[in-house]
């Protein structure tokens, strides 16, 4: 079964500041990879998904992630924060039979 | 355009009380369907899907049950409510043959 991985529980940065979530995931296949976000109370918003092809993405809002294969990663980067951008982000892996598995997720403060 | 109703927004109901949640999609035809379960500083829980009407998967054993009256209405429900039964539940659809979810915003359900 697959399983993704986000290590990092909180991360703070300034306003400004680059941006780096980590994300692991394990599957057996080629891996369809997702980044939410998440606002306080509520939905998902879909940032940025990776099916194949170009491993650098782009997303919404100025987000990107990078897969690599070989570190079994798919990270979410920023390079300049806005206070906007507080809010949690969640990693996911589609592995097949209609499931989409979650990471714990990653809750991003920014500081003024 | 595809849009994704929850109601109600938040809910709060004692212990052994019954429960509905419902969750409808707008603007496309034989969705899947998913409820998600997102208790408080944790991940997302897949509780069940849905391929069709009629037709529902359930993920983790729990005292609650899902139904698909209509093609694009889901419900989930429980004939008892349990204090562990708190959480944030998220309704979402895919197309049919899609592993791209959309996600409605959310019922915060507390049980007192």
């Amino acid at each position: 079964a697959q399983s993704v991985t986000q290590p990092d529980i909180h991360i703070t940065v300034s306003e400004g500041a680059s941006l780096e979530l980590r994300c692991n995931y394990s599957y057996g296949a080629t891996p369809y990879l997702f980044w939410y976000v998440q606002s306080p109370g509520q939905g998902l918003q879909l940032l940025l998904k990776y099916f194949s092809g170009d491993t650098l993405v782009q997303g919404i809002k100025g987000f990107e992630a990078e897969f690599k294969r070989s570190q079994s990663s798919f990270n979410l980067r920023k390079p300049s924060v806005h206070w906007s951008d507080a809010a949690e982000y969640f990693c996911a892996v589609w592995g097949g039979a209609r499931q989409l598995t979650f990471g714990s997720g990653t809750q991003l403060t920014v500081l003024p | 355009s595809q849009t994704i109703h929850q109601w109600p927004a938040t809910l709060v109901q004692p212990v052994g009380s019954p429960l509905s949640l419902e969750c409808t999609v707008e603007g496309t035809s034989n969705p899947n369907l998913y409820w998600y379960r997102q208790a408080a500083g944790r991940g997302l829980q897949l509780l069940f899907y849905s391929v069709g009407i009629g037709q529902i998967s359930s993920e983790v054993p729990q005292n609650l049950s899902a139904s698909r009256p209509q093609d694009r209405q889901f419900i989930l429900s429980s004939k008892k409510l349990l204090l562990s039964d708190s959480g944030f539940y998220l309704c979402a659809w895919s197309a049919n043959t899609g592993n791209l979810l959309f996600f409605g915003p959310g019922t915060r359900l507390t049980v007192l």
